[in-house]
């Protein structure tokens, strides 16, 4: 079963404009912990922020936040401002065990245009 | 600090090759792990490993094994490739297991490798 789910394969948005991608997960593990990952055309995976199940406040770094709703059961991360260089895939994952294992979403992908 | 590397990074098999990609991270981590990346598909879990010596199965292990004789070396095999293997593979390595570790659990990805099987 899919356990996280990005509904958005694709999105524009215009440069200096914030954009919201919208992650849901599925879990019954009291602790998980929530990640966002940026890939641009060059391939590789860049971190951007992460949220834990046990956390008071949503996470921020930067011109990303991630906005937590632990009963709804969703992690939508916020760009504010968006830039050029903020075009990219972006991908929700989910760690539910020990181990460090993720799993991930299909993507977004988000194009900003001038 | 090199961070995670992956060699090579492109490779082109025909069916029934075999082939060996390499891992390496310079951060003293405990945790390995080889994803594949299919179009339209966020990463999949092929095999991971908790510390030197030591392997698991993923989401999708077959077809492929894994060693991890040395800390900062995951070596993840091909032994006999298939059509369906074509992906773009990535390692990432991480600190440790806790959760409430936060951040610093962060897995840090390799750049990939693109494979081709014929």
């Amino acid at each position: 079963a899919q356990k996280i789910t990005q509904t958005q394969p694709g999105m524009f948005v215009q440069e200096k404009e914030a954009v919201t991608l919208d992650c849901t997960y599925d879990t019954s593990d009291p602790s998980y912990g929530l990640f966002w990952y940026k890939q641009p055309s060059s391939g590789e995976m860049i971190f951007l922020i992460y949220q834990g199940s046990y956390d008071q406040q949503n996470a921020t770094e930067g011109r990303y936040s991630l906005n937590f709703q632990k009963a709804r059961k969703s992690a939508n991360l916020v760009i504010s401002a968006s830039q050029l260089g903020d075009s990219a895939m972006y991908f929700c994952a989910m760690r539910e065990d020990s181990w460090g294992k993720l799993q991930f979403g299909a993507g977004t992908q988000v194009v900003v245009t001038p | 600090n090199a961070g995670v590397t992956q060699t090579p990074k492109f490779r082109v098999l025909k069916t029934g090759q075999s082939m060996t990609l390499l891992c390496a991270q310079d951060m003293n981590h405990e945790y390995m792990y080889w994803y594949r990346q299919d179009p339209g598909m966020g990463l999949r879990l092929i095999h991971y490993s908790v510390g030197e010596g030591t392997t698991a199965k993923g989401e999708v292990p077959d077809g492929y094994n894994v060693s991890r004789l040395k800390k900062q070396n995951f070596l993840l095999g091909l032994e006999s490739a298939a059509p369906s293997q074509t992906s773009v593979y990535f390692c990432a390595s991480s600190y440790s297991h806790s959760i409430d570790r936060g951040g610093t659990d962060t897995q840090y990805f390799g750049p990939g490798t693109r494979l081709t099987v014929l």
